[in-house]
């Protein structure tokens, strides 16, 4: 039972433009929700995150939303740079603070020069 | 150097081997984690650590031990392994006193990618 999706496992976006990467959830008890990128043969790192109790958090380029009642996450990333072409993955945890994550699946992006 | 550090990097065995996966980290943290990557099913928790007496269960532990021999220090062993244990194995940290926005926040080593033949 994967508890948070990530429907598109692959997207391609043109260089300046805005990629936006999509992130599903049906454990209603997830508070708080963290993007993770992913280069070869490196380790994921830490991108992004937002609490429950937000909306919407930004960081230079890129932007977590959050609507709870639709259960669903986006992440944007404006402009697109061929730097950020990497496998993201959305992560949630029950608890803030808590760092047992459950992962989704992954969506690899493409940026196209 | 890595501050979360696996060894080995690439490792190839038998059905039925024992294998261990090695996990050191410099970043002091009290918390660890191992964690499968398969294709099509993103990362999936194997066991955490919350302190050096403190191990957990994670999402899927069986055919998998824990050995917490140091705060700096996780491996994980595969007492007889399987193809189906083909996947590239994670480990990492965190330290929830962090505070702020990277509460939660994972650290993680570079991957021990494991086949099982």
């Amino acid at each position: 039972d994967q508890q948070v999706k990530q429907n598109s496992p692959s997207l391609s976006v043109q260089e300046g433009r805005i990629s936006i990467l999509n992130c599903d959830y049906t454990n209603s008890m997830f508070d708080y929700f963290l993007w993770y990128k992913k280069y070869p043969a490196e380790g994921p790192t830490f991108l992004i995150s937002i609490s429950s109790i937000k909306d919407k958090n930004e960081d230079g380029r890129f932007t977590v939303f959050l609507n709870k009642s639709a259960k669903h996450l986006s992440l944007h990333i404006v402009p697109s740079q061929p730097g950020d072409s990497a496998v993201y993955f959305c992560a949630a945890s029950e608890n803030f603070g808590n760092e047992k994550l459950t992962f989704g699946t992954g969506t690899r992006l493409t940026i196209i020069p | 150097d890595a501050d979360v550090t696996q060894t080995p990097r690439n490792r190839i065995t038998k059905t039925g081997k024992r294998i261990m996966l090695e996990c050191s980290q410099t970043k002091g943290h009290d918390r660890m984690y191992w964690y499968r990557q398969d294709p099509g099913l993103g990362l999936r928790l194997i066991y955490y650590s919350f302190d050096v007496k403190d191990i957990n269960k994670g999402e899927i532990s069986d055919g998998y031990s824990v050995s917490r021999q140091a705060q700096a220090k996780f491996s994980l062993s595969l007492e007889s392994a399987i193809p189906n244990q083909t996947a590239l194995y994670f480990c990492a940290t965190s330290d929830p006193t962090s505070g702020g926005a990277l509460t939660g926040e994972l650290f993680f080593g570079e991957g021990s990618r494991l086949t099982v033949l």
